[in-house]
């Protein structure tokens, strides 16, 4: 079963607009990590958030925690033609290990 | 090249047979990962190695997948009696224990 669920499932925003992604996981963590993958690509990382991060920041990317809520967002501002593609969140599991499982997966399509 | 590189990109395979999957990490690279990746959907983990050894091969669906690393750096992934099921994308990743993974491009396996 997979830790991590993105929300939404698909997002459909105007080049210029701010995309906002959700992922939700179910137990602690040690970090969080955010990747995109283009369409019949491999998978390429983005950012790493530890759990004693709150915010982090990347070029246009954004990314929150909160452990609180085992929740995190990526905001990517700004957006682009480019940046149409998947988005997935991965969290170590157990955690303090380098074993990755990885969410559901948000669509992102930027329309010109 | 630099990156992870996965061979074959394009595998066709009847049901019943026999398959391999290699996958060759960034040099010096510690840890390697396989996940399999259904269309629409999260990578799901199968296995990973920290050296030589497979440090959590928990994600493996049956006795029918085995992976190896003989000498901690190309790993093969083999699939035994191969069914309908087992299509799908499978993708290797390297990591050197900074958390952030590495993925190649992935080989797509059908089985007719």
């Amino acid at each position: 079963s997979q830790q991590g669920e993105e929300d939404p499932q698909a997002l459909s925003i105007q080049e210029g607009e701010n995309a906002t992604m959700n992922c939700s996981y179910k137990t602690s963590i040690n970090n969080l990590q955010w990747y995109r993958q283009n369409s019949g690509r491999g998978l390429v990382h983005l950012i790493l958030i530890r759990s004693n991060e709150r915010e982090k920041h990347s070029g246009r990317l954004r990314v929150t925690l909160d452990t609180s809520k085992k929740s995190s967002s990526l905001l990517i501002t700004a957006s682009r033609a480019a940046d149409t593609a998947s988005y997935f969140c991965a969290t170590d599991f157990p955690p303090g290990t380098y074993k990755y499982i990885f969410g559901t997966g948000t669509r992102l399509k930027v329309l010109a | 090249g630099a990156g992870v590189s996965q061979t074959p990109s394009n595998k066709v395979t009847e049901k019943g047979k026999y398959v391999e999957l290699r996958c060759d990490p960034i040099s010096g690279h510690t840890a390697l990962y396989w996940y399999r990746q259904s269309l629409g959907q999260g990578p799901e983990f199968l296995i990973y190695f920290q050296g030589t050894g497979a440090a959590d091969d928990s994600g493996l669906p049956n006795d029918r997948f085995f992976a190896v690393r003989p000498e901690g750096s190309v790993s093969t992934l083999k699939i035994q009696r191969t069914e309908r099921g087992d299509s799908a994308v499978y993708l290797c990743a390297s990591s050197y224990e900074t958390g952030e993974l590495f993925f190649g491009e992935g080989s797509r396996l059908t089985v007719l």
